[in-house]
């Protein structure tokens, strides 16, 4: 079946602008994932929904970076007034679920986002 | 939070010789331990993982072993082929701040090289 998918898969923007970036998981996944990713680095944990909503925001950098699941499937983070320091990869992950099992994060191809 | 060290940073071996990645996690709570593959440009592609509950795993050429007392856990390549060149990340699940969620935390990659 589909995996999870993300788009744009390349994003340029000024700094100072506006951008979201949209994931789809795979289908029946309740869990989502969102991380970021640097040049040399691991992913870096960001954002969990668990369904519509977010478990844990504890990696948001700060109140610029937001995300959304409002229908339980499809997320959108939105960064606002892009930084340059914000230009990395942004991976999404989703897993079956969020419990001790059947919790495996499988990965989409990501969004390079650069800010100029 | 969790930290997660690993090392080799870069692992460079002869085709048919095994490659061993060591992580080491400081959360005694984490209780699953996944392993990604990350080709140049591609996503994180999970290819072994390991619970707590277990000492070790294998899958073909590849096994895991988990030690729980000294919080360490590695990844074990026999038979290494060119096709294994890749970075490896191993992870550990970690309890949000809530004392749920499924958030990983991840070491900083392993660049395997393996030489004809």
């Amino acid at each position: 079946g589909a995996g999870v998918s993300q788009t744009p898969s390349n994003k340029v923007t000024e700094k100072g602008k506006y951008v979201e970036l949209r994931c789809d998981p795979i289908s029946g996944h309740t869990a989502l994932y969102w991380y970021r990713q640097s040049l040399g680095q691991g992913p870096e944990f960001l954002i969990y929904f668990q369904g519509t909503g977010a478990a844990d925001d504890s990696g948001l950098p700060n109140d610029r970076f937001f995300a959304v699941r409002p229908e339980g499937s499809v997320s959108t983070l939105k960064i606002q007034r892009t930084e340059r320091g914000d230009s990395a990869v942004y991976l999404c992950a989703s897993s079956l679920t969020a419990a001790s099992f059947n919790n495996e994060q499988f990965f989409g191809p990501g969004t390079r986002l650069t800010v100029l | 939070g969790e930290n997660v060290e690993q090392h080799p940073s870069t692992l460079s071996v002869q085709e048919g010789d095994s490659a061993v990645i060591k992580c080491t996690y400081s959360d005694s709570a984490s209780n699953y331990f996944p392993w990604y593959k990350q080709e140049l440009g591609k996503r994180p592609q999970l290819i072994i993982d390991i619970r707590s509950n277990v000492g070790e795993k294998k899958d073909q050429r590849i096994a895991v072993t988990l030690n729980k007392t000294a919080k360490h856990f590695s990844l074990h390549i026999t038979e290494t082929q060119p096709e294994d060149s890749a970075v490896y990340f191993c992870a550990a699940h970690s309890l949000g701040v809530t004392g749920g969620g499924n958030k990983l935390t991840f070491g900083t990659g392993t660049q395997l090289k393996v030489e004809l």
